[in-house]
């Protein structure tokens, strides 16, 4: 049992460039969740998916695209890096809204 | 006015000492309350949950919980250097059962 899977661990990026951070869970919950952690920020809510097939915004959305491919996965789109996008991303599960579990995080860092 | 406040720390603690970790909030509707504990480099990871007013004790842990003084807190029983981390406190804003809003968290150093 895995938990909350996430790839890649690490990424740096071109501004401009694209890339999409892939995030599993094997623990059957409903809701997924994608997070930024920034220095002296905490923990700040992308996007999130109560169920398969429903994706909302968070607190910080812009910039972001997400796909809820089934129960499992739940992905994390950039489509046009920025330096401001410089983070650790986290993506987390819950059954249905109670305790959320945390994957281990990506480390982006855009020049 | 900031949704879920803690002091940011350091709280340094002598190891076998209690810890007391404090969180306040400004939405009298949350209903769901999480302290996490991140080690540096590291994600979060849930040490408790509560959800009604009083305390709930698990191992050296105990969550307090006074609704009518926006308030939860984190007592950490016989310290442990293994304790040092940063504590965050997560709140459930704004009326929805999924947004989870995090405080900034508390740095916790237990010394030997």
């Amino acid at each position: 049992n895995a938990g909350v899977t996430q790839t890649p661990k690490f990424q740096v990026l071109k501004t401009g460039q694209s890339m999409t951070l892939q995030c599993a869970q094997d623990m059957n919950h409903n809701s997924m969740y994608w997070y930024r952690q920034d220095p002296g920020m905490g923990l700040r809510l992308i996007y999130y998916s109560a169920s398969e097939g429903t994706t909302d915004k968070g607190e910080v959305p812009n910039g972001y695209n997400v796909s809820r491919l089934n129960k499992r996965e739940f992905s994390l789109r950039l489509e046009s890096a920025a330096p401001s996008q410089t983070s650790v991303y986290f993506c987390a599960s819950s059954v249905l809204s109670y305790e959320q579990y945390f994957g281990p995080g990506t480390r982006l860092t855009v020049t | 006015q900031k949704e879920v406040e803690q002091n940011s720390g350091p709280l340094s603690v002598p190891e076998g000492a209690i810890a007391s970790l404090n969180c306040t909030y400004s939405d009298r509707g949350s209903q769901s309350f999480f302290w996490y504990r991140q080690y540096s480099g590291k994600s979060p990871e849930l040490i408790m949950s509560i959800y009604s007013n009083g305390d709930k004790e698990d191992g050296r842990f105990t969550a307090q919980l006074n609704k009518a003084s926006q308030y939860v807190s984190l007592l950490i029983r016989d310290s442990q250097p293994s304790d040092s981390a940063t504590y965050l406190c997560a709140v459930n804003i704004g009326g929805s059962n999924y947004k989870l809003t995090f405080g900034k968290g508390t740095l916790l150093t237990v010394n030997p």
